[in-house]
């Protein structure tokens, strides 16, 4: 199994609170994805990462900041949390290269309830 | 941009039928990849399959089978045989090479399968 891990992996939050995630990995791979899970909407990329401190967003990136200070570390902020940010989040990652070619791997998933 | 459709919500067949998962990707892009995910019900993701623009050929893994159509931008995904083991949702999801030094991985909405006794 691809050595990535998610923490926390379940987390109840109130609306209006800061909230982080963590994405964390030991494969040394350049990518790395947040996605999140939503019935009737399937995977939806919230920001990626090509490098240290190089991030970009996806197309549900309102709301959310992202970090990578270091290659094995991949944080996704929630700045205000809402209850439409309750969802399953994953993260993912890929190998080098032009990262177009090989699969993604991912976490176990974080289970986020915004109340 | 790069868009994928799976267009079947959801799936329910008796075990031993045959079952075919659609999926109809768009891109401008001539070079790309293919893939297919599977979700079991215990929530993890996994990998089965990867194709690029280029090979047209089709996959057999044991029951699992895949049908590359350029012509149609179809990449669809046949169980023969289907088992309950096979109850999951399946994600379709494609790769462009020219979206930057970052490369997304775009995925359809899902087909949930239930396999029956």
């Amino acid at each position: 199994d691809a050595g990535i891990t998610q923490s926390p992996r379940h987390k109840v939050t109130e609306t209006g609170t800061p909230v982080t995630l963590r994405c964390h990995q030991t494969e040394n791979h350049r990518y790395m994805y947040w996605y999140r899970q939503d019935p009737g909407h399937g995977l939806r990329l919230i920001h990626y990462s090509y490098g240290v401190k190089d991030t970009d967003k996806g197309e549900v990136s309102d709301g959310y900041s992202v970090s990578r200070s270091k290659t094995e570390d991949f944080l996704l902020t929630l700045e205000s949390a809402t209850s439409s940010q309750t969802s399953v989040y994953f993260c993912a990652i890929r190998e080098s290269g032009t990262g177009v070619n090989t699969e993604a791997f991912f976490g176990q998933g974080t289970r986020l309830t915004v109340v | 941009a790069q868009k994928v459709t799976q267009a079947q919500t959801e799936i329910s067949v008796v075990e031993k039928e045959d079952v075919t998962l659609d999926c109809v990707y768009e891109t401008r892009d001539t070079t790309y990849y293919l893939f297919w995910y599977k979700q079991p019900p215990s929530g993890e993701l996994v990998f089965l399959i990867r194709r690029n623009s280029f090979d047209e050929q089709n996959e057999i893994s044991g029951r699992y089978s895949w049908n590359f159509q350029k012509s149609t931008s179809s990449f669809n995904f046949t169980i023969t045989a289907s088992q309950v083991v096979d109850s999951a949702v399946y994600f379709c999801a494609l790769s462009e090479l020219t979206t930057g030094t970052a490369s997304k991985l775009t995925f359809g909405t899902g087909t949930r399968l239930q396999v029956t006794l």
